[in-house]
């Protein structure tokens, strides 16, 4: 168990629709990643936060966005989903978001669009 | 961009043998280099990571990485395989500015007994 929260488990909805993953770090830690996972593009890294402010921005689409609360959680919301948007998506934290640190995974949310 | 080639999906070992992933990132030297392994239906554990100190990295479990330069390579290896290394392994590295971080299409390791 690596102290990474990530709700729901599983999500199953419509195309069109509007979905929020929500990711609750380690105690302590300042930093959240999400990143998704999906069998034609691998593990991607999607955004990161530190402290409630965003730090680094990698493939995220624009229907999607994130925002990190000032306990420290995290949310990232898909709108418009997409056949395409199925995919495991996880979110890590670390203490101090550099890039050296280990990061701890949470178990990850199963989207489904059907 | 950096860039992340993991040679091989699919690597099946008999137990007690040689474990040997390939990771090959692209031509500018990355600041930091990883190994992640992932169990099924778990989220990614660090394994091991480069940060300069040392060409040689060990991790957990008896693994280890090689930092070479000139081969633009970290390739993990663990000289004797248990059936509990069975799991898919990741190789990832940062952008230079260290703040993009760039995962390999993973290799699936299969530990035959």
């Amino acid at each position: 168990d690596s102290g990474v929260t990530q709700t729901p488990k599983h999500l199953i909805t419509a195309t069109g629709q509007r979905v929020t993953l929500r990711c609750s770090p380690r105690s302590g830690d300042l930093s959240v990643y999400w990143y998704q996972q999906s069998l034609d593009q691998g593990l991607q890294f999607l955004i990161q936060y530190y402290n409630g402010e965003e730090r680094a921005k990698g493939n995220i689409l624009e229907r999607f966005s994130a925002q990190q609360f000032p306990d420290l959680h995290s949310e990232l919301n898909l709108s418009s989903l997409e056949l395409g948007d199925s995919a495991l998506y996880f979110c890590a934290s670390t203490v101090s978001g550099g890039a050296w640190d280990e990061q701890f995974f949470g178990p990850g949310t199963r989207l489904t669009v059907l | 961009a950096q860039s992340v080639t993991q040679l091989g999906s699919h690597v099946s070992v008999s137990e007690g043998a040689l474990v040997l992933l390939r990771c090959n990132y692209s031509s500018s030297v990355p600041p930091y280099l990883f190994w992640y392994v992932q169990y099924p239906n778990q989220g990614l554990q660090l394994l091991l990571k480069y940060t300069s100190a040392a060409t040689l990295v060990k991790g957990i479990n008896g693994f280890e990485a090689e930092f070479k330069k000139s081969e633009t390579s970290f390739h993990l290896t663990k000289p004797s395989a248990h059936m509990s290394d069975a799991a898919e392994y990741f190789c990832a590295v940062t952008s230079n500015t260290g703040n993009q971080f760039y995962f390999g299409t993973g290799t699936s390791l299969t530990v035959i007994p």
